[in-house]
């Protein structure tokens, strides 16, 4: 099947520091990944769509000075979060498109990371 | 602007029984449907994906229909586990876009 990786799982950070998360489509290329935000109880809110060489669009009400993205190759997008905040602390989650493998593969996740800022 | 329901929110039953989760969507120019599932605190898990030009998919005890006409889909689960208890989310892709349009899910508990 078609895999996406993301890390870390979990990760805690201090307030006014930055974090990265990785995501990498393992099995395919990916000329699109999308970063969603899930609240707690709450369905996926997507950030933003993440393409390959070009800049990433966001939705609206995102920060992009915040939420930098950056999809510098076909498998890997990778999402960092600047100046961190308490209130950014989230459950963030990553998918790509596995059109390259066929019509069949919808969409795929990664298995999310849990960031903490305290 | 394409607008997903998912009902009920919560569903609880006792292990054994068939079930449906509902999804209806506003829009019916789709490229496609799918079906995941979500356990607390992970990623989302691929279930089933139906074409726009399909009516259903099956696997394993996992049924999945598409009317797209009447702008709905339904996800049959038979002979229900406690395993099965996760969330359930549809996602639907809307013609020429890229983006997933997701339902609010269907919270599932399988009561042994």
């Amino acid at each position: 099947g078609a895999v996406v990786s993301q890390h870390p799982s979990r990760v805690i950070c201090k307030s006014g520091t930055s974090v990265k998360i990785e995501c990498r489509s393992l099995d395919f290329q990916a000329t699109t990944m999308f970063w969603y935000r899930q609240f707690p109880k709450q369905s996926l809110m997507l950030m933003a769509t993440s393409n390959e060489g070009s800049k990433a669009t966001y939705e609206q009400g995102v920060e992009k000075d915040k939420f930098l993205i950056n999809h510098a190759s076909l498998t890997l997008s990778t999402l960092t979060v600047t100046s961190a905040h308490p209130e950014d602390s989230s459950f963030y989650i990553c998918s790509a498109a596995a059109r390259s493998k066929g019509p069949n593969y919808g969409y795929t996740f990664g298995s999310g990371t849990r960031l903490t800022v305290v | 602007k394409q607008e997903v329901t998912q009902i009920p929110a919560a569903l609880s039953v006792p292990e054994g029984e068939n079930l449906v989760l509902n999804c209806s969507f506003t829009d019916s120019a789709i490229y496609n449907l799918q079906w995941f599932r979500q356990d607390p605190g992970k990623g989302l898990t691929s279930l089933l994906l139906i074409q726009s030009s399909q009516r259903e998919q099956t696997s394993g005890r996992l049924n999945a229909s598409l009317d797209k006409s009447s702008g709905r889909s339904t996800l049959y689960i038979a002979a229900s586990q406690p395993g099965d208890s996760a969330t359930y989310l549809c996602a639907v892709i809307i013609q020429g876009a890229q983006k997933l349009v997701f339902g609010q899910g269907t919270r599932l508990t399988i009561n042994p």
